[in-house]
């Protein structure tokens, strides 16, 4: 099958500091990851897509020196939340693909983020 | 873009009830996924069905691209079925992203 393994699963981090969140592909190379955010009770929300060896693509609305994406290889994306305030606590979760998937997308187990 | 709609919004079943979870898109697919999201926000991919019909022990869902809607069926409920189930869709093109309906919160009383 397709795993996407995702961390850290939980982190509370101080208003101003960043937060490194890392997804991976353990059993298959994602040329593209997704990066979505949900609200609690809410649906998820796509953030931006991640490129393998290119800038992300960031959906509108979205600030992308606030949330820097970083895909370096394929098997690895991360995403970093800069400066973080209360309004960006939430939790964010990765998918990806394989290239020729009869499966869909796989999610990664997701981060909660707080910030205090 | 592509809108999804899911229908019950809420829905609440007596264990070993049957139910159907309704998602009608706006456009055409190539990607459609049925997902429960567990009380710990893992989404669990329960089907990719673009288009037909698969089952999964209890679980079933059927397609039907051309007229853009998917259900999802659930029978012999079990408490363990509670939580929030999601359609998702893509449109054709290589790493399409998936864009989600609002989802549905089903819970099953004992």
């Amino acid at each position: 099958g397709a795993v996407v393994s995702q961390h850290p699963s939980r982190v509370i981090c101080k208003s101003g500091t960043s937060v490194k969140i890392e997804c991976r592909s353990l059993d298959f190379q994602a040329t593209t990851m997704f990066w979505y955010r949900q609200f609690p009770k809410q649906s998820l929300m796509l953030m931006a897509t991640s490129n393998e060896g290119s800038k992300a693509t960031y959906e509108q609305g979205v600030e992308k020196d606030k949330f820097l994406i970083n895909h370096a290889s394929l098997t690895l994306s991360t995403l970093t939340v800069t400066s973080a305030h209360p309004e960006d606590s939430s939790f964010y979760i990765c998918s990806a693909t394989r290239q020729t998937s009869n499966y869909g997308y796989t999610f990664g187990s997701g981060t909660r983020l707080t910030v205090v | 873009g592509i809108q999804v709609e899911q229908s019950p919004p809420d829905l609440i079943l007596q264990e070993g009830a049957n139910s159907t979870l309704r998602c009608n898109f706006s456009d055409s697919v190539n990607n459609l996924q049925w997902f429960h999201q567990n009380p710990w926000g893992q989404l669990i991919n329960l089907f990719y069905i673009p288009s037909g019909t698969k089952q999964n022990g209890r679980l079933s869902a059927t397609t039907v691209a051309t007229e853009r809607y998917s259900l999802l069926y659930i029978s012999s409920s079990q408490t363990t079925d509670s939580g929030v189930y999601f359609c998702a869709v893509a449109m054709a093109g290589a790493n399409s992203k998936l864009t989600f309906g609002k989802g549905i919160t089903l819970s099953v009383r004992p």
